[in-house]
């Protein structure tokens, strides 16, 4: 079945830091990627999506593409703020009527001031 | 826009009593929601998916009979965790999916609610 890989956490960073969270998947199809983000307290918000190869989502200054070749969906960001303290979730989706979300364990980021 | 509730945020209950989690969809119609459960650390799972009108599906090794979800509108859908025990407690996470669903069918998550069986 289809499946997602995050990298391990959590991840502490400086504010202004670089960040990459690793993501890779598996799946039988030709899967929709996101990257959904859960602040303390708050449900999860769609971060970022890429519905083909070579697709770039983005936004907040985050980005991610989708690489089919390597079938990954790294997320980075150039300069983490304080405020980017949340629980990052990599997820897939297939593509039928009735297709569901798959998603990876989610790592918890931290910025130090 | 797409916003998500779940009441009750959370609860605590004796062992052996049935819970009730609502999930309504505020300013947009859901033909489908989904009911997820969230132990710490981990990630979301998949219990059923739910659709309005019909029975809802269940994820293998999920108990329907444990888990009764109901979808009677295209607005609510209900969790009713039955003669729940210590093993119950959980992070239960809703999301809806638009009557009008995009290419990617985007869901909409819930806040969570937070069960703690006695």
């Amino acid at each position: 079945g289809d499946s997602v890989t995050q990298m391990e956490g959590p991840v502490t960073l400086s504010e202004e830091a670089f960040l990459t969270i690793n993501c890779t998947y598996t799946a039988t199809g030709y899967p929709s990627l996101f990257w959904y983000v859960q602040y303390p307290g708050e449900g999860l918000q769609l971060l970022l999506k890429a519905t083909k190869a070579d697709d770039k989502g983005s936004n907040k200054g985050f980005e991610a593409t989708y690489r089919k070749e390597t079938t990954s969906f790294h997320l980075e960001k150039g300069s983490v703020q304080v405020s980017d303290s949340a629980v990052y979730f990599c997820a897939l989706s297939d593509r039928g009527a009735n297709s569901k979300l798959t998603f990876g364990k989610g790592i918890t980021l931290s910025v130090r001031p | 826009g797409a916003v998500v509730s779940q009441h009750p945020s959370w609860v605590i209950c004796k062992s052996g009593t049935s819970v009730k989690i609502e999930c309504r969809s505020l300013d947009f119609q859901a033909t489908t929601m989904f009911w997820y459960r969230q132990f710490p650390k981990q990630s979301l799972m998949l219990m059923a998916t739910s659709n309005e009108g019909s029975k809802a599906t269940y994820e293998q090794g999920v108990e329907k009979d444990k888990f009764l979800i109901n979808h009677a509108s295209l607005t609510l859908s209900t969790l009713t965790v039955t003669s729940a025990h210590p093993e119950d407690s959980s992070f239960y996470i809703c999301s809806a999916r638009a009557l009008a669903a995009s290419s990617y069918n985007e869901q909409f998550f819930g806040p969570g609610t937070r069960l703690t069986v006695l």
